[in-house]
């Protein structure tokens, strides 16, 4: 069975470095989603993608955030300068249609640490 | 601020147990509802979508019912078995595109 897959399983980091999350996102999909859950908090959206564009993104999603399809395969979220407050769990989720009637495929979650 | 609430926030039960969980939104904000479970170490994974008022969804032993008239949704497991443990996920969507708000979610554990 198809599945979304995200490298690392866990990237431990300086604070003020970059860091790139990987995912592949099941291969006929279109609609490209990050997530991420501080611990001890709800599963919150960061960035919807389609069409080589943000269609939507957070508040949380601001300019230290990127994100990419390279190469018509992968799936990047870019964090330019980690803070410590970007320690979570990072999920990548993809769909067929960006519909609200589609269910959203995820990953299994990228734990990053900002030390 | 959008809301989603679920609870318990956690639930022990025996083996065999029936339990069920419940899911609040605002009424007024609503376009679909979906709901994940989520085994540790593992992607969430879907179990079903809601679009309408009154819809009723069943898979194996866990089912789902949604009202959307007044911002609810119960999850239930018949017979709960110890690999129904996980968290089990709620997540309103209240727009045409895909953003999903989670509710914090409920953690499960079936004892044997």
């Amino acid at each position: 069975e198809p599945e979304v897959t995200q490298t690392p399983s866990h990237q431990v980091t300086q604070m003020g470095q970059e860091v790139i999350l990987r995912c592949v996102p099941i291969s006929n999909h279109l609609y490209f989603y990050w997530y991420r859950q501080i611990l001890g908090q709800k599963v919150e959206f960061l960035v919807s993608f389609y069409n080589n564009e943000i269609s939507e993104k957070s508040e949380i999603f601001d300019d230290q955030f990127s994100v990419e399809r390279p190469d018509g395969s992968n799936f990047t979220l870019k964090i330019r300068s980690t803070k410590l407050e970007d320690s979570a769990m990072y999920f990548c989720a993809s769909s067929s249609r960006g519909n609200s009637y589609n269910e959203q495929f995820f990953g299994p979650g990228t734990r990053l640490t900002v030390l | 601020i959008l809301n989603v609430e679920q609870s318990p926030q956690s639930l022990h039960v025996q083996e065999g147990d029936s339990t069920n969980f419940t899911c609040s939104f605002p009424s007024s904000n609503f376009y679909a509802l979906h709901w994940y479970r989520w085994e540790t170490a593992k992607s969430p994974e879907a179990l079903f979508v809601m679009t309408l008022n009154g819809d009723e969804k069943k898979k194996g032993r866990i089912s789902a019912t949604l009202n959307t008239k007044e911002g609810y949704s119960y999850l239930y497991i018949k017979g709960s078995q110890p690999e129904d443990s996980a968290t089990y996920l709620c997540a309103l969507i209240y727009n045409q595109g895909g953003k999903l708000i989670f509710g914090q979610g409920t953690e499960l554990s079936v004892k044997p």
